[in-house]
């Protein structure tokens, strides 16, 4: 059964800063994406990853893959408040183009 | 294009009461999938289909029924709700693509059961 797990699940930081977002993954997989839930409102997505090594940036967030490493990282670079929400990873497990979540990591981006 | 969308927005149950959660998509994807989320947790899969015609479980079906007729539309039936099935449900597309499985959600249905 894949597990996704991400961390932390809870994030404050102030704006300026940086910081990053793990999220691992139990089986085998080079699809993972990443998507942004504002409070209330639906999932959109914001990365999808296809390969080992991928790289993709929008912003001030940049998501990498390592499938041998089965882990993803959302990194974000100099926060503003507008990227407070939470963010999810969801990994592909191959049947069926299923996707499982992570728990969300829940950011809070503060003045 | 419309995207995936949901109705009804918002329902109260009462335990024991069933409802059909409407759930369409225009942009033509094989793929469609319900999910439900808990508040502060993330998504469980409740029913998928990879086309008219076909579906099966995901990980927490119990209560639950979907039918696909169309390539459209994917409608999900609360049978003899219960306060547990109490959740925001989300309903989702993907196309048949040979490689990877973005999903685009709909805005979700609120459902209360008391």
């Amino acid at each position: 059964e894949l597990k996704v797990e991400q961390n932390p699940l809870f994030l404050s930081m102030q704006e300026g800063k940086n910081y990053t977002i793990y999220c691992n993954y139990s089986t085998t997989s080079d699809r993972l994406y990443w998507y942004r839930q504002d409070p209330g409102k639906s999932l959109e997505s914001l990365f999808v990853l296809l390969s080992n090594g991928a790289v993709k940036q929008e912003g001030r967030l940049m998501a990498s893959l390592d499938t041998k490493a089965r882990l993803s990282t959302l990194h974000i670079t100099a926060a503003v408040h507008d990227l407070s929400a939470t963010y999810f990873c969801a990994v592909d497990g191959g049947s069926a183009r299923q996707l499982t979540f992570g728990s969300g990591t829940q950011l809070t981006v503060l003045p | 294009n419309a995207g995936v969308t949901q109705t009804p927005k918002f329902r109260i149950l009462k335990i024991g009461q069933s409802m059909t959660l409407q759930c369409t998509q225009d942009m033509n994807h094989n793929y469609m999938y319900w999910y439900r989320q808990d508040p502060g947790m993330g998504l469980k899969l409740i029913y998928y289909s990879v086309g008219a015609g076909i579906t099966d479980k995901g990980e927490v079906p119990n209560g639950y029924n979907v039918s696909r007729s169309t390539t459209e539309d994917f409608p999900l039936r609360l049978e003899l709700a219960a306060p547990s099935q109490t959740s925001v449900y989300f309903c989702a597309s993907s196309p048949r693509l040979a490689g990877g499985n973005e999903q685009f959600f709909g805005p979700g249905t609120r459902l209360t059961v008391l």
